[in-house]
């Protein structure tokens, strides 16, 4: 079975500085999907990244980059330019290769921008 | 293009009546997933479907039940609800490319209280 662990319930940053929200996970796959889910107040569910463990490269989407180190099981995500939209909950997930669809989220970090 | 539609929105059942959530996307996805939130927790699976006729059990099944008889629809039954069954409830789907590798889009959510 897998596990994701984020250890940082709640988290905030003053609007244009830099944040990183950690994400752990176990597993015994060496193939898998990870992604970051942003979750504002609406409750709408937005992927923000995903980062597929065959690739060493770290994925980034505009102020949005991971951290991805397989052999520590771990995938951070750095917000750049904090904005006060980026104010969500966000969630670490993880799917196996072998059994896609099986999807395995973390708790959450809960982020709040300042003005 | 409305995307992934879940209803109802809100739901208060009293304990031991049933229900079923309907989940419909229109994006020809393959696989479709149903969720569930806790006060403070991430998403757990419960069921997802790889393609039409097809189900499989997720993290936290017992309880619920689902149907996917036609491709664009999932249906999520509860027989039996009980008060631990109170939580937000979400449908997700994703093309077959590889489960939630690639982009999966969230309904809105259905909130349901058990009394």
């Amino acid at each position: 079975a897998q596990t994701v662990t984020q250890s940082q319930p709640e988290m905030s940053v003053q609007e244009a500085e830099t944040v990183t929200l950690s994400c752990t996970y176990d597993t015994s796959e060496s193939n898998y999907y990870l992604f970051w889910y942003k979750q504002p107040p609406s409750r709408q569910m937005i992927l923000v990244i995903r980062q597929e463990a065959y690739k060493q490269q770290n994925a980034t989407e505009n102020r949005f980059s991971v951290n991805f180190q397989k052999a520590a099981k771990s995938f951070s995500l750095k917000i750049s330019d904090s904005q006060l939209g980026d104010t969500a909950m966000y969630f670490c997930a993880f799917e196996p290769y072998t059994n896609a669809g099986k999807s395995t989220f973390g708790d959450g970090t809960t982020l709040t921008v300042k003005p | 293009n409305a995307g992934v539609t879940q209803t109802p929105k809100f739901r208060v059942l009293k304990t031991g009546q049933s229900m079923t959530l309907l989940c419909a996307q229109d994006m020809n996805h393959e696989y479709m997933y149903w969720y569930r939130q806790d006060p403070g927790m991430g998403l757990r699976l419960i069921h997802y479907s790889v393609g039409e006729g097809t189900t499989a059990k997720g993290e936290v099944p017992d309880g619920y039940n689902v149907s996917r008889l036609k491709k664009q629809n999932f249906l999520l039954g509860l027989e039996s609800a009980a008060p631990s069954q109170t939580s937000v409830y979400f449908c997700a789907s994703s093309d077959a490319a590889g489960g939630l590798g690639t982009e999966a889009f969230f309904g809105q959510g259905t909130r349901l209280t058990v009394v």
